[in-house]
């Protein structure tokens, strides 16, 4: 069964600095890969995806990630944060073919000034 | 820019009442979806939706739960008899063809309180 494990349930950063939120998915099958964020009171909005190719992938607001499959992670970074970045975000996988999403439990994003 | 649209954004009801949770997705969209998030907890897939039939559904969608797409815009997820444990953030989310590479678009949630 496919399962997301996202390592850190609070991240804390300074403005401007750098920061990864992590996540580590197990699935005996091919997969994509997401990261959604959540602003408060707002949805989910897909920040970046894994399809297939390039392993570096580029999203939205200067956010990127890198699947590493030996380490069946996908990492999500970026490298100068600012306060708007504050928001919960989520990292999901899906079998190929499959229909559904699964996802970690969130990564809460503070941005102190 | 379309959105998903979710009503009503917060209901409170009792125990063994059925509720209607209603979704209007984005109007070329085929693909339907319901989530749901009990506080705390993760984003749970529900069921997912095409061609006016339920493609996939998770071990939460018990015989309790059903969805409809009853005409050309909304698509609805109904609890028949709520428990307790039913409290939780529903979203409703579609896509223009299918989760394979395509982006799910969320509603804002609807959030529902079982007293």
């Amino acid at each position: 069964a496919q399962s997301v494990t996202q390592l850190d349930s609070q991240v804390p950063v300074f403005e401007e600095a750098p920061v990864e939120l992590r996540c580590n998915y197990s699935s005996s099958v091919s997969v994509y890969l997401f990261w959604y964020v959540q602003y408060p009171n707002q949805g989910l909005q897909l920040l970046l995806k894994y399809l297939s190719g390039s392993t570096l992938v580029k999203g939205i607001n200067g956010f990127e990630a890198e699947f590493n499959k030996s380490q069946t992670s996908f990492h999500l970074r970026k490298p100068s944060v600012h306060i708007s970045d504050t928001a919960e975000y989520f990292c999901a996988v899906s079998d190929q073919g499959a229909q559904k999403l699964v996802f970690g439990q969130g990564t809460r994003l503070t941005i102190n000034p | 820019e379309p959105e998903v649209t979710q009503t009503p954004s917060h209901q409170v009801t009792q125990m063994g009442q059925e509720v209607i949770l209603r979704c209007v997705p984005i109007s070329n969209h085929l693909y339907f979806y319901w989530y749901r998030q009990i506080l705390g907890q993760k984003v749970e897939f529900l069921v997912s939706f095409y061609n006016n039939e339920i493609s996939e559904k998770s071990e939460i969608f018990d015989d309790q739960f059903s969805v409809e797409r009853p005409d050309g815009s909304n698509f609805t997820l109904k609890i028949r008899s709520t428990k307790l444990e039913d409290s939780a953030m529903y979203f409703c989310a579609s896509s223009v063809t299918g989760l394979a590479g395509r982006e799910l678009f969320f509603g804002e949630g609807s959030r529902l309180t079982v007293l």
